[in-house]
This record gives structure tokens, sequence and C-alpha cells, in this order.
């Protein structure tokens, strides 16, 4: 199994560009969302998904759009990117409800707004 | 609504042990641990349900306390593959089944 993958792993943007990172899993999950992680700020979530159809926002959706049309994937848009949007992403998808709701994370997509 | 982490970095010698917490302002009904290698996605350690559940994977263990909404992941023994950031995620009773919200993290570095 391949597991949650997102492309591009590095990405180097100029302010004002709009671009879309790809995430995908393979598991059936139920759960998808997207994180970015800052230094000393954890990872803190962008958007979520708990099915085809229907995304939420989480802490820091400013700036982000995300569509679900199928239950695999789950991409995010930077509509004008910004340097403040510097960081590293990441998806991560899970199958909540049941004993074992672990999260599984992409390795990461590393973005540089200048 | 981030879950508070402490402490923020912890320094240890190989074999000792130390004890890293995490807390929240809201009703919870799960706690998870994850363990971040730099330049890596963070991985899956442990979860643990609301009832004030024990749980253990190698030498590294966890518990929660349902009443104080709190949870402490225990690293026993510590060993040289310990190091790297530690994230709880919490999952809030009120909010989306999977929503996990993270603490900033604490960075464990095991030294020989």
């Amino acid at each position: 199994n391949a597991g949650v993958t997102q492309t591009p792993k590095f990405q180097v943007l100029k302010t004002g560009q709009s671009m879309t990172l790809q995430c995908a899993q393979d598991m059936n999950h139920e759960y998808m969302s997207w994180y970015r992680q800052d230094p000393g700020m954890g990872l803190r979530l962008i958007h979520y998904s708990v099915g085809a159809g229907i995304t939420d926002q989480g802490e820091v959706p400013n700036g982000y759009n995300v569509s679900r049309s199928t239950t695999e994937d789950f991409p995010l848009r930077l509509l004008s990117a910004a340097p403040s949007q510097t960081s590293v992403y990441f998806c991560a998808s899970s199958s909540p409800g049941h004993m074992n709701t672990e999260a599984f994370f992409g390795q990461g997509t590393r973005l540089t707004v200048v | 609504q981030q879950p508070v982490q402490s402490p923020q970095a912890v320094i240890l010698r190989e074999g000792e042990d130390a004890v890293i917490n995490c807390s929240s302002s809201k009703a919870l009904y799960s706690v998870h641990w994850y363990r971040q290698k730099h330049g890596e996605a963070p991985v899956f350690l442990m979860i643990l349900l609301k009832g004030g559940e024990q749980k253990g994977h190698e030498k590294i263990s966890a518990s929660f306390n349902e009443k104080k909404q709190q949870s402490s992941l225990y690293l026993t023994a510590s060993q040289l593959s310990y190091s790297g950031t530690y994230f709880c995620g919490t999952e809030i009773q009120t909010d989306s089944w999977g929503k996990l919200q993270f603490g900033a993290g604490t960075q464990v570095v095991v030294t020989p």
C-alpha cells in the first residue's frame, strides 16, 4: 500500500501565484485533513473533510481552499500565495469511529513563497 | 483550542526517564501521541480513549486522566532512537470524529 501520497515534495512560489498541493490515499479512509507545520507551533489544522463532498475549516483556513470530490483525493489550493504561507504542509487520513483511529501522514510538501 | 504540551524540550542521557504532559481545556474523546523525526512525517505511537486507560509501546507508555483532561507520555529507560519531537493530538467530544488538534510539540534529545 502506498498510504498517503503528497505531491510535490518541494515547491517555490512567487508572491501572488496560485498552486494546488495534491494528496491521495488508498486506504479508503473517510477522514482527510491538511496541516501546516511552522517552527515552535506544532501542526495547525487548515481544512478537513469527513467524506466525499463534505469539507470544513480548521484553525487557520484563510488563504486556502479545498474540495473533496472523491474518497481518495483531497487537494489544497493556495489562491494567491503570500510569504506567510511558507511552511511544511502535511496531509493526513484516518478512519475514525473504530478502535484504531490513527492518522496516517503523507511525507509533506515544503513550500517557500518568495 | 490547541492542547498545551510541556515541557517544550528535554535532554536525556540514554537510560534516563522523562514525562511529557498534554492538557486540554475541552472535554476529550481521545488523545493521540505521535513522534516526528527531523525532516520526516509524524508517526503514530498510541491512542488513549476516554476512560482513563493506559497503553504502552515498547518502553513508551501513556495515561489519560479524563477528569483533568490531561495525558502524560512516559519515556522509560530512553534509547537513542527515542530522539525526536513528540506531539499530542486531541479529539474534542463536541467536534467531528477524527478531527485532531495538535500541541506545539516536545523536542526530546537522547544523548549517549
